[in-house]
């Protein structure tokens, strides 16, 4: 049964600093990894996804790699702002299967 | 529409009311998903349509929940006799693949709907 985990569960960094969020998994045939963003009392906001035939996607000062075989996705997030702060969640598509797996998130805060 | 699109935003419901939450997808895509997600957690799975035909119903917690979309665009999930554990947030995503294609596979959510039972 595929599991995900996300570490830390809460991070606070000051304004500036570049960061890593991270995601593992435990059964590598996935088909995509989504990483997504939600702000308090919100919906979830899709940030990057990144198919299980790829190594990274990015967007603007967002990094998301992939590694299948030893089951891990890192988020960097470059020169972090106030406005970056938010909960990030991962989540799995396992192959052939319409249902995401989901982390638990990382609630991120980012001091001025 | 540019995204998808729930209402209510926010619902309040005396134990034992009915309630109907509504789900705007995406003009065009084909799958739709209602999810719940409480406080402090990652959405749990309810249930999965795909265009008119609900494919998946695994997910919903009891036979008090119920879920439609009857023309393959508009979904509603319908909960009978609310309980105070239903208060959570209900979210709706779509989605423009099918099963076994090549689409991507991404995943667009709406901003979901807040249920409390008192």
């Amino acid at each position: 049964k595929q599991e995900v985990t996300q570490i830390p569960a809460a991070l606070s960094v000051p304004e500036g600093e570049n960061l890593v969020l991270n995601c593992s998994f435990t059964d590598s045939a996935i088909y995509n990894l989504q990483w997504f963003r939600q702000d308090p009392g919100k919906g979830l906001t899709s940030l990057l996804l990144i198919q299980s035939s790829q190594r990274e996607q990015t967007s603007g000062r967002l990094n998301a790699s992939l590694d299948k075989s030893s089951g891990r996705s890192t988020l960097y997030i470059a020169a972090s702002q106030p406005g970056d702060s938010a909960t990030y969640l991962c989540a799995v598509r396992m192959d052939s299967n319409y249902q995401l797996i989901w982390g638990a998130g990382t609630k991120l805060i980012i001091k001025p | 529409g540019a995204g998808v699109s729930q209402s209510p935003r926010y619902k309040v419901a005396k134990r034992g009311q009915d309630v109907a939450l509504r789900c705007d997808p995406i003009s065009g895509h084909v799958s739709l998903f209602w999810y719940q997600q409480a406080l402090g957690q990652g959405p749990e799975f309810l249930t999965y349509f795909q265009n008119e035909a609900q494919l998946d119903k695994s997910g919903l917690p009891s036979d008090r929940f119920f879920a439609e979309r009857p023309e393959g665009s508009v979904s509603t999930l319908k909960i009978q006799r609310t309980q105070q554990e239903d208060s959570a947030v209900y979210l709706c995503a779509s989605s423009a693949d099918l099963i076994g294609t090549a689409n991507t596979g991404e995943l667009f959510f709406g901003e979901g709907s807040r249920l409390t039972v008192l």
